[in-house]
């Protein structure tokens, strides 16, 4: 069954960098389209990207444009989340999730189909 | 850029039937798709009803959805509440670009 798994969460500065990380099995990976989600504590749902099946098309919430990367690497089954210039505000636990069908586009073409577990990552001096 | 407004927290007894409310700001409701995902406490989100309407193998046929253009809105019913379905549900649409979640309702069962 489809697994994704989180790793890389932890403990940084503000105005740090970290790099968080998605492993992925029972499922085609270089077929679906990827997004992170992430949820502060205690509060609501946050969409922040996407990025197509094959790598080559991202999208990104207007908060995190220009601070966050997404990337794949379809070879290994694994997608990463390279976040820059992190606040107080940012600390969430970040979820990965998969779309529910192949081959999408963009961010609206499907429902997400499955999630991680999360992983915590805590912006504090 | 839109927002989708759902009320902060519904409470009701077992037995009884509940809906939920989800209003998009702007644009219309029509344009997109609707889902809506169930999250209990310590574990990620789980979809109840995808494409406005539909329901994923395994949920239950208590959990309904609609959509009503003339109030630009969206709706989950659970009928039949079980103190199973205590949790936060959160709408979901989404415009070319991005995906937008409403800010989700506490569902408690009395």
């Amino acid at each position: 069954q489809v697994q994704l798994v989180e790793s890389g969460g932890g403990v940084v500065q503000p105005g740090g960098s970290l790099r968080i990380s998605c492993a992925a099995a029972g499922f085609t990976f270089s077929s679906y389209g990827m997004h992170w989600v992430r949820q502060a504590p205690g509060k609501g749902l946050e969409w922040l990207t996407f990025i197509r099946y094959d790598g080559n098309k991202k999208y990104y919430e207007d908060s995190v444009k220009g601070r966050f990367s997404i990337s794949r690497d379809n070879s290994n089954n694994t997608l990463d989340l390279q976040m820059d210039s992190l606040t107080v505000e940012d600390t969430a636990l970040y979820y990965c999730a998969k779309d529910s069908e192949g081959y999408c586009n963009s961010p609206g073409c499907s429902h997400f189909g499955s999630w991680g577990q999360g992983t915590l990552v805590t912006v504090s001096s | 850029n839109f927002m989708l407004t759902q009320p902060h927290s519904v409470s009701e007894s077992p037995g009884k039937t509940i809906t939920i409310s989800c209003t998009r700001t702007s644009g219309s409701i029509n344009n997109n798709y609707v889902q809506w995902y169930q999250q209990r406490p310590g574990s990620p989100p789980s979809n109840v009803i995808y494409e406005d309407n539909q329901r994923p193998s395994g949920v239950p046929d208590r959990f309904s959805a609609s959509i009503d253009g003339s109030s630009n809105s969206a709706s989950l019913t659970i009928s039949g509440l079980k103190t199973e379905d205590e949790a936060d549900y959160y709408c979901q649409s989404s415009d070319n670009s991005k995906k937008v979640f409403g800010r989700g309702t506490k569902v408690t069962v009395l």
